[in-house]
């Protein structure tokens, strides 16, 4: 099964919000509300920020927000601050009872 | 603290065979299904393999079907990965991760494995 699409990278300045799309099909993202969202910064494991499409886990911050329609979820990062700046990726869980991820957004705060 | 630690990673030659280890702690193992991801050097995330939280039921990626196997013992809270007919592709940082809400919530620091003659 290929990887779910994602845009290689995105950019924002300080205080912008940007959006990162992540598209599937109808037997994974469009078929479940169960699309997951991680941030990755360099050398270190992924941490787990969006669950359920939209659910932010405890001691996540609500400038993080997820959202689907159809066969495509989204993350929007309001706010941005320096932090920010990290690996995004998106997954879902799928038809076939197994996991799959996106590509990875690269996003870098200017 | 809900800790998940690797262990078993190292460099193998191609056809080789190696051992991972995920030794759980601080919440209740038996009651959570376990997922392996990895992510080779510069590249993005990849699902691997899971197991139920009884070891009943496991799914692979077609990548490593016929290959990895992976197994659990809710007595020692621990996980395993056994990979055989390794590949220089199957160089990564593998992950061991515990799955949540249909998600993968808490994750180790990974293990290195190198497949290089």
């Amino acid at each position: 099964q290929s990887a779910l699409t994602q845009p290689a990278s995105v950019s924002g300045s300080p205080g912008q919000s940007i959006t990162i799309s992540c598209t599937g099909t109808s037997s994974d993202i469009g078929g479940y509300n169960h699309v997951s969202w991680y941030q990755q910064h360099p050398g270190q494991a992924p941490k787990f920020i969006i669950y359920g499409v939209s659910n932010r886990p405890s001691g996540v911050s609500n400038r993080f927000s997820g959202s689907k329609s159809g066969n495509t979820a989204s993350l929007t990062i309001s706010g941005l601050q320096a932090e920010d700046e990290a690996d995004y990726y998106c997954s879902s869980y799928t038809s076939s009872v197994t996991w799959i991820f996106g590509g990875g957004t690269k996003l870098a705060v200017l | 603290e809900v800790q998940l630690v690797e262990s078993g990673g190292g460099v193998v030659q191609p056809g080789g065979s190696l051992r991972l280890s995920c030794a759980a702690a601080g919440f209740d193992f038996s009651g959570h299904w376990m997922h392996w991801v990895r992510q080779a050097p510069g590249k993005g995330l990849v699902w691997v393999l899971c197991i139920s939280s009884d070891g009943n039921n496991i799914k692979y990626a077609d990548s490593v079907k016929g290959r990895f196997t992976i197994s659990r013992d809710n007595t020692k809270n621990t996980l395993s990965l056994q990979m055989n007919s390794l590949r220089v592709e199957d160089t990564a940082v593998y992950y061991c991760v515990r799955g949540q809400y249909h998600a993968l919530d808490v994750w180790g620091q990974g293990t290195t494995v190198t497949v290089s003659s």
